[in-house]
């Protein structure tokens, strides 16, 4: 069965330092997503891609964030300056219309 | 405003019981719902969706429950097992939107 995988499933990084998560989204779908869960509580949208561009982004996805589909299968979360209340596990979906379908996450742990 | 919720944090199930997760939400412009569990430890993973046109659909010991008029959803297990235990999330999509917006989940506990 299809699945969307996400590397590394974890990642320690120091404050300020760059980071990517990296996911290969299923291969047949269009729609493309990065969401982000903080220990303990609901999952949160930060951004959707569609068509090669952001098609929606929440008030957490600011300028520090950005996203990338470098080859048409990788699909890449990158913040440039780390801070702590970025430790969060991060999700990676796609889907081929409405329905989304989830990796297993990168943790990501800011020190 | 927008909001997804579940009316209770946790529920405890006996093996071999049904079970009914509720959720409620608040966007009337919502037009599409997915149920998902989540194990500690991993991804959620997509159960059962269903549109706001509809208001049952049925899955493999799974219903999903629309009710529109009071904007809820609710998730029915058939025959709980222990395999079953984990977090319940029901997410919601508004007409034009890309994105999910996930309730609190519901912990559920199945006991031997």
């Amino acid at each position: 069965e299809p699945e969307v995988t996400q590397t590394p499933s974890h990642q320690v990084t120091q404050m300020g330092q760059e980071v990517i998560l990296r996911c290969v989204p299923i291969s047949n779908h269009l729609y493309f997503y990065w969401y982000r869960q903080i220990l303990g509580q609901k999952v949160e949208f930060l951004v959707s891609f569609y068509n090669n561009e952001i098609s929606e982004k929440s008030e957490i996805f600011d300028d520090q964030f950005s996203v990338e589909r470098p080859d048409g299968s990788n699909f890449t979360l990158k913040i440039r300056s780390t801070k702590l209340e970025d430790s969060a596990m991060y999700f990676c979906a796609s889907g081929m219309n409405t329905e989304a379908f989830f990796g297993q996450g990168t943790r990501l742990t800011v020190v | 405003g927008e909001s997804v919720g579940l009316h209770l944090p946790t529920l405890s199930v006996q093996e071999g019981d049904n079970s009914i997760i509720n959720c409620a939400y608040s966007n009337s412009a919502s037009d599409y719902f997915i149920w998902y569990k989540q194990e500690s430890g991993k991804g959620p993973q997509f159960i059962i969706d269903i549109r706001s046109n509809m208001d049952k659909r049925q899955g493999q010991r799974v219903t999903v429950l629309l009710n529109k008029t009071v904007k809820h959803l609710s998730l029915q297990i058939a025959a709980t097992q222990p395999g079953d235990s984990a977090v319940y999330f029901c997410a919601e999509k508004g007409f034009g939107d890309y994105k999910l917006s996930f309730g609190a989940g519901t912990t559920v506990t199945v006991r031997a």
